[in-house]
């Protein structure tokens, strides 16, 4: 049973209209949420860290939100250039660091 | 400039030869992770090291050996043992809450 699920799998999008992707968790005990952006071949870049319900953080175009069963990541107003993967990982209370993460919401924005 | 390396970025390899990633890291971080990441799946910890000379193993640890003789390096060797090694594999760095990934090597075995 996964831990993380993140959905949808792939969204795709025109410019300007702006969606969100989820990513639910069944962990215990949370002791922080990770949204990361990944590029086709490329590392996954960190995006934000949420710790608790109702935490929000925002970067440019984007939006993460926390609550005590899932997150959201926001985007408002997409461009081709937020094309990527998104993967959403949670850490455990009590674990070494360790993140568990999710499958990735593939995003396609089409000028 | 800070970061994480790895290298090489692709690798091939025939099938029965052990292999070995490197990763690099002058972020000054205590902690240092190795992940796999293949179609389709989430990433999946191989091995973890929260300090020298000290290192877990993690979710898919069989056929992989590792070693954390210095704080700035964590190499990964994938042995001939490892059933489906063929895959995309990232390091990760840590001195609190947030991994930072390196740009990754992608090995292929035939």
């Amino acid at each position: 049973e996964d831990q993380v699920t993140q959905s949808p799998e792939a969204l795709r999008l025109q410019e300007g209209e702006s969606s969100s992707l989820n990513c639910s968790y069944t962990v215990s005990g949370l002791r922080g949420l990770f949204w990361y952006r990944q590029d086709p071949g490329k590392g996954p870049e960190f995006l934000f860290t949420l710790y608790s319900a109702g935490e929000e953080k925002e970067k440019e175009r984007l939006k993460a939100t926390l609550t005590k069963k899932e997150s959201f990541l926001h985007i408002t107003a997409p461009k081709p250039e937020d094309s990527a993967t998104y993967l959403c990982a949670v850490q455990e209370r009590g674990s070494q660091g360790n993140l568990i993460f999710g499958k990735g919401t593939k995003l396609s924005v089409k000028p | 400039d800070g970061g994480i390396t790895q290298s090489p970025k692709y690798l091939f390899r025939k099938e029965g030869q052990n292999v070995t990633l490197s990763c690099e890291q002058n972020l000054n971080h205590d902690a240092m992770y190795w992940y796999r990441q293949d179609p389709g799946q989430g990433l999946r910890l191989i091995y973890y090291s929260q300090i020298v000379n000290d290192f877990q193993k993690g979710d898919i640890a069989e056929g992989y050996s590792v070693s954390r003789e210095k704080k700035e390096s964590f190499p990964l060797t994938v042995t001939s043992a490892q059933k489906n090694p063929t895959a995309f594999y990232l390091c990760a760095s840590s001195n609190s809450y947030e991994q930072y990934f390196g740009p990754g090597t992608r090995l292929t075995v035939t």
